[in-house]
């Protein structure tokens, strides 16, 4: 069954500092890999999503994220983290041979500091 | 609808109660997934369907929590005599398989069992 890991609880960085969230995935096949973003008080949002095209993946809000199958990792970055980038980040992944269901990783709180 | 839409947004009930959360999903969505979400952590797996056949229910904690989806369209998440840690945000998701299980979140249904 697959399965994703989220290295750090909780991860503070320096406004304007590179952002880097682990992620780690555990599949048998290969997957669709995902990454959504909670703002507070709000629901869930897609980020971006790999799927087996280029691997270097682009998504909303001058994130990106890395497909290493080497590595079965799937870091997301960001080169200068805003104020705004505050917020829980939750990486998922699903079984795409299968088309099934999503699992999410418990979650890694992102702090900016002025 | 445009997006997914939870109906109640909160509800308290009393311990032993049933209680049961509405989903409608985007229009045209053919998976409708439900997940549960305590404070602090990711999304949790439930159950979740394609049209209106229950794919997997694997993630239900135990026999009082029912799903169905009768007519391919709205779902009832349904919690019998509850308890109080079933208190969560009970979320539902849609999709369509040509997105490439890209799911799409509603705002949640917050359920508190006092």
């Amino acid at each position: 069954a697959q399965s994703v890991t989220q290295l750090g609880s909780h991860v503070s960085v320096s406004e304007g500092a590179l952002v880097l969230l682990r992620c780690n995935y555990s599949s048998s096949v290969p997957p669709y890999l995902f990454w959504y973003v909670q703002y507070p008080n709000q629901g869930l949002q897609l980020l971006l999503k790999y799927t087996s095209a280029a691997t270097l993946v682009k998504g909303i809000n001058g994130f990106e994220a890395e497909f290493k199958k080497s590595e079965t990792s799937f870091h997301l970055t960001k080169p200068s983290a805003h104020m705004s980038d505050a917020a829980e980040y939750f990486c998922a992944v699903s079984d795409r041979a299968r088309d099934d269901k999503i699992i999410f990783g418990k979650g890694t709180r992102l702090h900016i500091l002025p | 609808g445009a997006g997914v839409s939870q109906s109640p947004r909160y509800k308290v009930t009393k311990r032993g109660q049933d209680v049961a959360l509405r989903c409608d999903p985007i229009s045209g969505h053919v998976s409708l997934y439900w997940y549960r979400q305590a404070l602090g952590q990711g999304p949790e797996f439930l159950t979740y369907f394609n049209y209106e056949a229950q794919q997997d229910k694997s993630g239900l904690p135990n026999d009082r929590f029912s799903a169905e989806r009768p007519e391919g369209s709205i779902s009832t998440l349904t919690i019998q005599r509850t308890e109080q840690r079933d208190s969560a945000m009970y979320r539902c998701a849609s999709s369509l398989p040509s997105e490439g299980n890209t799911i799409y979140f509603g705002e949640g249904s917050w359920l508190t069992v006092v």
